[in-house]
């Protein structure tokens, strides 16, 4: 069974550029997550998308971060302008359904995002 | 708000030794634990998945244990080996959240010396 897939793998921009990173979830799991991790902190939940519909993006920096999961698969997280503070590993994750109802979360490899 | 902490930050151990990684939690309303394990530059892993009904689970030389009521659980890794090397995070969901998503500790940096 395939795994969750992240692209690209590194990214080096520079502040106030922007960037878009590309998530494909393991193939008939309905949530996917985007977590942020910075370096020597556990992953912090960006967003969460049951099919095509967000249950939660209150930790989501609406200003400059966007994200979407057109036709309920795909999902694409986009940093528009960057700031120096937004380096960090971008993971994306998928489940069955909430990980409170159907347990495991299984991780993509990330997406590791340095901005100068 | 639920707090998930890990102790201690970083372990470094003589490999072939068994060890012990601690999780506590502050809200025992969970419905579920899980452990990962993250490489460096790699995402995570998952390890063992403990639900709130059970007690402890096993895989290999893993075997991870959960008492909800004190608000931990613990992560044993026997005969521990230099492949054991890497960050274990456990997380719990949170379960006043939308749909539980998961709250992580820092980690446990291990380092398992030939």
């Amino acid at each position: 069974e395939a795994g969750v897939a992240q692209s690209p793998r590194y990214k080096i921009i520079e502040k106030r550029q922007s960037v878009a990173f590309w998530c494909n979830p393991i193939s008939g799991h309905a949530t996917l997550y985007w977590y942020q991790q910075i370096l020597g902190q556990g992953p912090k939940l960006l967003i969460q998308f049951q099919n095509n519909g967000v249950v939660d993006d209150s930790q989501l920096p609406k200003d400059r971060f966007s994200a979407e999961r057109l036709k309920g698969v795909d999902s694409t997280l986009k940093i528009q302008p960057a700031k120096l503070e937004d380096s960090a590993v971008y993971l994306c994750a998928s489940s069955l359904g909430s990980p409170g109802l159907t347990g495991e979360l299984f991780f993509g490899e990330g997406s590791r995002l340095t901005v100068l | 708000k639920q707090e998930v902490t890990q102790i201690p930050a970083a372990l470094s151990v003589p490999e072939g030794e068994n060890l012990v990684l601690n999780c506590s939690f502050t809200d025992s309303a969970i419905y579920n634990l899980q452990w990962f394990r993250q490489d460096p530059g790699k995402g995570l892993t998952s390890l063992l998945l403990i639900q709130s009904s059970q007690r402890e689970q096993t895989s290999g030389r893993l075997n991870a244990s959960l008492d909800k009521s004190s608000g931990r659980s613990t992560l044993y890794i026997a005969a521990s080996q230099p492949g054991d090397s890497a960050t274990y995070l456990c997380a719990v969901p949170n379960y006043g959240g939308s749909q539980g998503n998961l709250i992580f500790g820092k980690g446990t940096k291990l380092s398992v010396k030939p």
